[in-house]
C-alpha cells in the first residue's frame, strides 16, 4: 500500500516555540520523492521541500528543518521559533520516480501559532 | 510568469445542479493534473492530462465527473449532477515534464454543495 500518515490533526503552540510535524509513509517502491506543502489561509498550496529516497541528509532552510529517516519511514518537519505567519495546514506527500505522476498526500496537520 | 489559475475561487450550488471548474495551467506546460480535498481528508489525485489526452483518470470518483482539455491548454472539470459529498477544494496543478517534483499548484476552487 502507498500511504502517507500525518497523525497530528491539529497542533497549537505559542509563538516562538519550536514545533515538529510528524509524517510517516508507506511504500514498497525503492525510489520515491517526499514533499512538504503549506496551505495558508488564502488556500493555495505552497511547495516547501522535496527529498528523494537516495538522499537521507537532513535539510535546514532558515527556521525550517526536515528529518528524513528511511529506517522508520518518517519525514518530519520542524519549525524553530515559530511565528504567527506559520499558521497553516501542512501536508506531507509521496510520489514515485519513473512511474505515474500522481502525488499521494497525507490528511494534513493544521498548525495554530498563538501570539 | 503567471502561475496556475483556477476559476471560480468559490462556488456554492444546490444538490442536483451542475458546476464547471476551470484551470489554466502555466503556459507551455503539457501536463495538467486535478486533485481534490474533501473536508478533513487527504488531497486525492483525480486525473492527469498530457496535452489534450487523458493519461490517467484512475482517481475520478464516478461518471458524474467529466474532465476535458480541448486544444491542450486550459481544462474544465464538470460535476453533473452535484451531490453533497462532492463538496471540497479542487486543486489543479501543471508541469512541463512528467515529473511530480515540478508540479505547480493553483489556488484551488472551493466547492460547496448544499
Amino acid at each position: 500500500a502507498q500511504k502517507v500518515t500525518q497523525a497530528q490533526t491539529e497542533i497549537s503552540v505559542v509563538e516562538k516555540e519550536d514545533v515538529t510535524l510528524d509524517c510517516v509513509y508507506e511504500t514498497r517502491d525503492t525510489t520515491y520523492y517526499l514533499f512538504w506543502y503549506k496551505q495558508p489561509p488564502s488556500g493555495e498550496l505552497v511547495f516547501l521541500i522535496r527529498r528523494n529516497s537516495f538522499d537521507e541528509q537532513n535539510e535546514i532552510s532558515g527556521r525550517y528543518s526536515w528529518n528524513f529517516q528511511k529506517s522508520t519511514s518518517s519525514f518530519n518537519f520542524t519549525i524553530t521559533a515559530s511565528q504567527v505567519v506559520d499558521s497553516a495546514v501542512y501536508f506531507c506527500a509521496l510520489s514515485f520516480m519513473n512511474r505515474d505522476d500522481k502525488i499521494i498526500f497525507g490528511k494534513g496537520t493544521r498548525l495554530h501559532i498563538l501570539p | 510568469e503567471a502561475g496556475v489559475t483556477q476559476f471560480p475561487s468559490h462556488s456554492v450550488i444546490e444538490k442536483g445542479q451542475t458546476v464547471t471548474l476551470r484551470c489554466d495551467p502555466i503556459s507551455g506546460h503539457d501536463n495538467l493534473y486535478w486533485y481534490r480535498r474533501v473536508m478533513g481528508k487527504e488531497i486525492k489525485f483525480l486525473l492527469h492530462f498530457v496535452k489534450e489526452s487523458k493519461q490517467d483518470e484512475s482517481g475520478m470518483p464516478n461518471n458524474r465527473f467529466l474532465a476535458e482539455r480541448t486544444g491542450g491548454t486550459y481544462s474544465t472539470l464538470k460535476v453533473q449532477p452535484a451531490e453533497l459529498e462532492d463538496s471540497g477544494v479542487y486543486f489543479c496543478a501543471s508541469s512541463q515534464t512528467r515529473d511530480s517534483y515540478e508540479q505547480y499548484f493553483g489556488p484551488g476552487t472551493r466547492l460547496t454543495v448544499t
